[in-house]
């Protein structure tokens, strides 16, 4: 089962501006993960985040974790064309738990 | 960083034929291993969870005797689809973790596209 909703599906951003992507979970977690995934193939890590973390920044990304909502926002700023591709959120109950998707936002960059 | 492997990278079967798909860790030793399937935009779901030399843990609604998985190794996994179908095209993507609580971060293959016809 999924565990993470993301929003928005799908978003469309000329180059250089930020992109922002929401995920929201349902039961506690130990850490949230950012994913990113290019058409048709393997998954990129991009940050983790533990649950006693409120921000984690990794170059041009910048992640936010609120367990209070029970959700995470993934920032990319500046944006690249090639920046172009699926952001997945996951979830982990515990430190060695699997891991569960979101089902992930769209990220069209328009050079 | 801890590189996974997968192999074939993409395989196309006949209906009613099974095939293996291999899930290597290269540079580590995997106490277990996940095995996740996606269909075309959709997100991944996870399939089973597999712990060295112990069965399998199956997701609700995953088919063990359809899906078999072998994790014989510290380096190794499969995942076998039986008597394949149509349905079960999808892209499968296997990840591996080293150890327990040491690391929270799975690592990826890069995914083996099956296509039943």
């Amino acid at each position: 089962s999924q565990q993470g909703e993301e929003d928005p599906q799908a978003l469309s951003i000329q180059e250089g501006e930020n992109a922002t992507m929401n995920c929201s979970y349902k039961t506690s977690i130990n850490n949230l993960q950012w994913y990113r995934q290019n058409s048709g193939r393997g998954l990129v890590h991009l940050i983790l985040i533990r649950s006693n973390e409120r921000e984690k920044h990794s170059g041009r990304l910048r992640v936010t974790l609120d367990t209070s909502k029970k959700s995470s926002s993934l920032l990319i700023t500046a944006s690249r064309a090639a920046d172009t591709a699926s952001y997945f959120c996951a979830t982990g109950r515990t430190s060695y738990d699997k891991v569960i998707f979101g089902p992930g936002t769209s990220l069209s960059v328009i050079p | 960083g801890a590189v996974v492997s997968q192999h074939p990278s993409r395989v196309i079967c006949k209906s009613g034929t099974s095939v293996k798909i291999e899930c290597r860790s290269l540079d580590f030793q995997a106490t277990t291993m996940f095995w996740y399937r996606q269909f075309p935009k959709q997100s991944l779901m996870l399939m089973a969870t597999s712990n060295e030399g112990s069965k399998a843990t199956y997701e609700q609604g995953v088919e063990k005797d359809k899906f078999l998985i072998n994790h014989a190794s510290l380096t190794l996994s499969t995942l076998t689809v039986t008597s394949a179908h149509p349905e079960d095209s999808s892209f499968y993507i296997c990840s591996a973790r080293e150890g327990q609580g040491v690391s929270y971060e799975q690592y990826f293959g890069p995914g083996t596209r099956l296509t039943v016809t």
